[in-house]
């Protein structure tokens, strides 16, 4: 069956305060591993897409990486306004369906 | 680019009316949208897939005479809750596939439904 697991819930990092996220998948054919941000009461709002292993993908304080059984989304010298919930999702096997994982709710205390 | 709107962004109605959620791709044609609901604190659910022009495809468990669904054309789907009851109250997502990038969805505001 095809899964996704996020760790950890929940992470409160001070201002500048590096760390990663961790995204764990098992799927059937993977075609894609997406990075989201959702604020509260917002859509997600799309960060990056990883297609195989090895592959790299950066934007401003963030670097996705993903390897065959996970992905890292790691945050550099983070800032308050990067506090949100970042979900994980893949598709993947003959529908091509997102399959989310339940998000990392990250906070930055300034 | 692939901005995607929903409209309304808030409803409140009465039980046993019925309430119409629309999608739209604005800067891209989608041939696949999909419906979404999420519940506090947790991750998105996925209510069906919808194609332009066909019949949607439902996931198990969601009603499709409750939650009825069209993709009329290229850049607009529509949800229709009939007969809402309070336990849909829930926050409605819908998204888009960009028929040029065919693995990625880009996802609307979001609905957030209260039902009386």
């Amino acid at each position: 069956e095809d899964q996704v697991t996020q760790s950890p819930e929940a992470l409160r990092l001070q201002e500048g305060e590096s760390s990663s996220l961790n995204c764990s998948y098992t799927v059937s054919g993977l075609r894609g591993l997406f990075w989201y941000r959702q604020d509260p009461g917002k859509g997600p709002e799309f960060l990056f897409t990883l297609y195989s292993a090895g592959e790299e993908k950066e934007k401003e304080r963030l670097k996705a990486t993903l390897t065959k059984k996970e992905s890292f989304l790691h945050i550099t010298a983070p800032k308050p306004e990067d506090s949100a919930t970042y979900l994980c999702a893949v598709s993947g096997g003959a529908t091509n369906k997102l399959i989310f994982g339940t998000g990392t709710l990250l906070a930055v205390q300034p | 680019g692939a901005v995607v709107s929903q409209h309304p962004s808030r409803v409140i109605c009465k039980s046993g009316t019925s309430v119409k959620i629309e999608c739209r791709s604005l800067d891209f044609q989608a041939t696949t949208m999909f419906w979404y609901r999420q519940f506090p604190k947790q991750s998105l659910m996925l209510m069906a897939t919808s194609n332009e022009g066909s019949k949607a495809t439902y996931e198990q468990g969601v009603e499709k005479d409750k939650f009825l669904i069209n993709h009329a054309s290229l850049t607009l789907s529509t949800l229709t809750v009939t007969s809402a009851h309070p336990e849909d109250s829930s926050f409605y997502i819908c998204s888009a596939r960009d028929a040029d990038r065919e693995n990625e969805q880009f996802f609307g505001p979001g609905t957030r439904l209260t039902v009386l």
